[in-house]
């Protein structure tokens, strides 16, 4: 079946360093989106990537789809406390009405 | 707009029982899918139902089941519970059916098995 894996498992960066997760599928994807969950919390939806190679922004945060969309980054910079959390991709099988598949997350733990 | 809704919050259950989760999605959204997370697994997709329909079923036994009212509400059930469905269950609710859109997620029911 389809998965989707992440790297680092884990990061502790300090406030003010550059973070970036990276998403990789088994399978080609049809679009990839990108949650954030803070501890204790539930996930809530960053983004959706649908074109080979695009390219988004959200003020510090850089998402980007492989070209050959089995791959995705989450780029943070100049980390803040704000960020601490566990981001996910999670993904779409080219081809089919499937389900969404997530990754396996990347925590972030960012200090002063 | 009110968001997701799920009931109760926290349970705890014995093996062998029976539980069942409830999920109010956001007001407009008819697809309603279930996901099981835990920490040696992630998110896990459980279920996804689209107008009462399940519309896609992930890799769980015959003991996670689910449903959906006209209303659009969603209930899972899991019969014979085991150790190891000590999970946070998440439901996320979207404006229409298919994994290509925004998934709104409720608080999650936290089940403790014991």
């Amino acid at each position: 079946g389809q998965q989707v894996m992440q790297i680092p498992q884990y990061q502790h960066v300090q406030e003010g360093e550059d973070f970036t997760t990276y998403c990789n599928s088994s399978t080609t994807l049809s679009n990839i989106q990108w949650y954030k969950q803070r501890p204790g919390g539930h996930p809530v939806f960053l983004i959706q990537l649908v074109k080979s190679g695009e390219v988004k922004k959200q003020k510090r945060l850089t998402f980007q789809f492989g070209e050959a969309k089995k791959n995705s980054s989450l780029h943070i910079t100049a980390t803040q406390t704000t960020d601490v959390g566990t981001y996910f991709c999670a993904g779409q099988r080219t081809g089919t009405a499937s389900k969404l598949t997530f990754g396996t997350g990347t925590r972030l733990q960012v200090t002063l | 707009k009110a968001g997701v809704t799920q009931t109760p919050r926290y349970l705890i259950k014995t093996r062998g029982q029976q539980v069942t989760l409830s999920c109010s999605p956001i007001s407009g959204h008819r697809s309603v899918s279930w996901y099981q997370q835990t920490p040696g697994q992630g998110l896990q997709f459980l279920f996804e139902y689209f107008s009462e329909t399940q519309r896609n079923k992930g890799n769980f036994p015959g003991r996670f089941s689910g449903r959906q009212f006209s209303n659009s509400r969603s209930e899972m059930n899991v019969s014979t519970l085991e150790l190891g469905d000590s999970a946070l269950y998440l439901c996320a609710s979207s404006l229409v059916a298919g994994a290509a859109n925004e998934q709104f997620f409720g608080p999650g029911t936290r089940l403790t098995v014991l």
